[in-house]
């Protein structure tokens, strides 16, 4: 069981609509959990990190940590073509970030 | 404030031959790290900083070296290219407390022929 996994992709969407990224891991003993965009050709961005159970919203985009069914979920509302990037799920598995493990990312489409 | 800088931007190389990437950091991050990014592979991590005078290996260290020159400056090495080591390269950084959110780079696109 690989320790970070996420749909592949693409995952399309209507402008207009919430798209939903979604990201399990294996590990029980993580600590903090984070959400990277990535354009085609650029380096991963920091969108959003969440340390707690429950939701944290952030403008368009919330992040959502179940710890004990070890899940952790992004959505863009009133998604727009300009999201349409790969999202990067990451788990920090120890306090201090030295075991820090990414997903293989989920493509999302953003229809006009 | 430039945040993570990395040069150079893009390097053809042939098998055998040696380079080093530079990275810095501009943010006062105790913690620096070298990833590889490939296709279907996702980010794997090669060596990382945690503090300055400190680095350890991680996922995929073999043909790497690394030096944290102080702290700002962290670059990795390629003794002897090799094709399999034709990637993108991205450092980050991160304060490396318990808040530990990774800044990246804007990466180094390599190809060794």
């Amino acid at each position: 069981q690989k320790e970070v996994e996420q749909n592949s992709g693409p995952l399309s969407v209507p402008e207009g609509a919430i798209a939903s990224l979604n990201c399990t891991y294996s590990d029980r003993v993580s600590q903090s959990f984070f959400w990277y965009r990535q354009y085609s050709g650029k380096s991963p961005e920091l969108i959003m990190s969440i340390y707690s159970n429950g939701d944290k919203e952030d403008g368009r985009f919330t992040a959502q940590l179940n710890k004990a069914s070890q899940y952790v979920s992004l959505l863009i509302r009133d998604s727009q073509p300009s999201d349409s990037a790969t999202y990067l799920c990451a788990v920090n598995r120890d306090n201090y970030g030295q075991n820090f493990v990414f997903g293989p990312g989920t493509r999302l489409s953003v229809l006009p | 404030n430039a945040g993570v800088t990395q040069t150079p931007k893009f390097q053809v190389l042939k098998t055998g031959q040696s380079m080093t990437l530079q990275c810095a950091q501009d943010m006062n991050h105790n913690s620096m790290y070298w990833y590889r990014q490939d296709p279907g592979m996702g980010l794997r991590l090669i060596y990382y900083s945690a503090s300055e005078g400190t680095t350890d290996k991680g996922e995929v260290p073999n043909g790497y070296n690394v030096s944290r020159l102080n702290k700002r400056e962290f670059s990795l090495r390629l003794e002897s290219a090799a094709p399999s080591q034709t990637s993108v390269y991205f450092c980050a950084s991160s304060a490396g407390t318990i808040n530990n959110e990774q800044f990246f780079g804007p990466g180094t696109r390599l190809t060794v022929l």
